[in-house]
């Protein structure tokens, strides 16, 4: 089974530019949760979506945006960029939704955004 | 809220020491407990996991026990390769919150 896959991997951008990121779960994986890696605040949960809605959302603010697909793929969006976007963008998928507890959450590789 | 402390890195080992990675949490309710590694470049991996009290979780190698009553899920494995540098994340799932809730991570290096 492929893994997760999020495109692109590495992307710059300046600020005041807005960012799309896309993430393809695992092949019948519903539930797509992001996170924010950086080296001060170390990972942060940003959002999850399951068949389409969001379940959950991190203390992020509203610059920070996610959306599902039907065919479960999901997008999150940065606008107006600051320089303390600058991070690692990671997505991680599940079978069932995030708030199951024990269902493990897979990882892909992330999408390292750099806002100059 | 929910939290995870973990020992602060970097660790550096010579090739098969002992590695003991320290994770303590704060959660209510009974939390699902992980511990992901990070290699360089790389997302995160599934190391090994545990899902209630008296479980321990193993894989390549490395063990962790959930301990209820000292609230801690500490790494440990008994001999270390140069393989295993990374980074290492210890998480819980709690459940109420439905995310995965990280600790600063560990920074391991085994020389050989």
């Amino acid at each position: 089974k492929a893994g997760v896959t999020q495109t692109p991997r590495y992307l710059i951008k300046t600020r005041g530019q807005q960012v799309t990121l896309s993430c393809s779960p695992i092949s019948g994986h519903r539930s797509v949760s992001w996170y924010q890696q950086t080296p001060g605040q170390g990972l942060q949960f940003l959002f999850e979506y399951f068949s389409e809605t969001q379940r959950n959302k991190g203390n992020f603010p509203g610059r920070f945006s996610g959306r599902q697909f039907s065919n479960s793929r999901s997008e999150m969006n940065v606008s107006t960029l600051e320089l303390g976007d600058s991070a690692l963008y990671l997505c991680a998928s599940s079978f069932t939704p995030s708030g199951s507890g024990a269902d493990t959450q897979y990882f892909g590789p992330g999408t390292r955004l750099t806002v100059l | 809220g929910d939290s995870v402390t973990q020992m602060e890195g970097p660790v550096t080992l010579s090739e098969e020491a002992c590695l003991t990675i320290n994770c303590t949490y704060t959660a209510t309710g009974y939390p699902s407990l992980f511990w992901y590694v990070q290699y360089p470049g790389e997302g995160l991996q599934l190391l090994l996991k545990a899902t209630k009290a008296d479980d321990k979780g193993s894989n390549k190698g490395f063990e962790a026990t959930y301990r209820k009553e000292t609230t801690s899920f500490h790494l440990e494995k008994g001999s270390v390769q140069v393989s295993d540098s990374a980074v290492y994340f210890c998480a819980l799932h709690g459940g109420s919150q439905g995310n995965l809730i990280f600790g600063k991570g560990t920074k391991l290096s085994v020389k050989p």
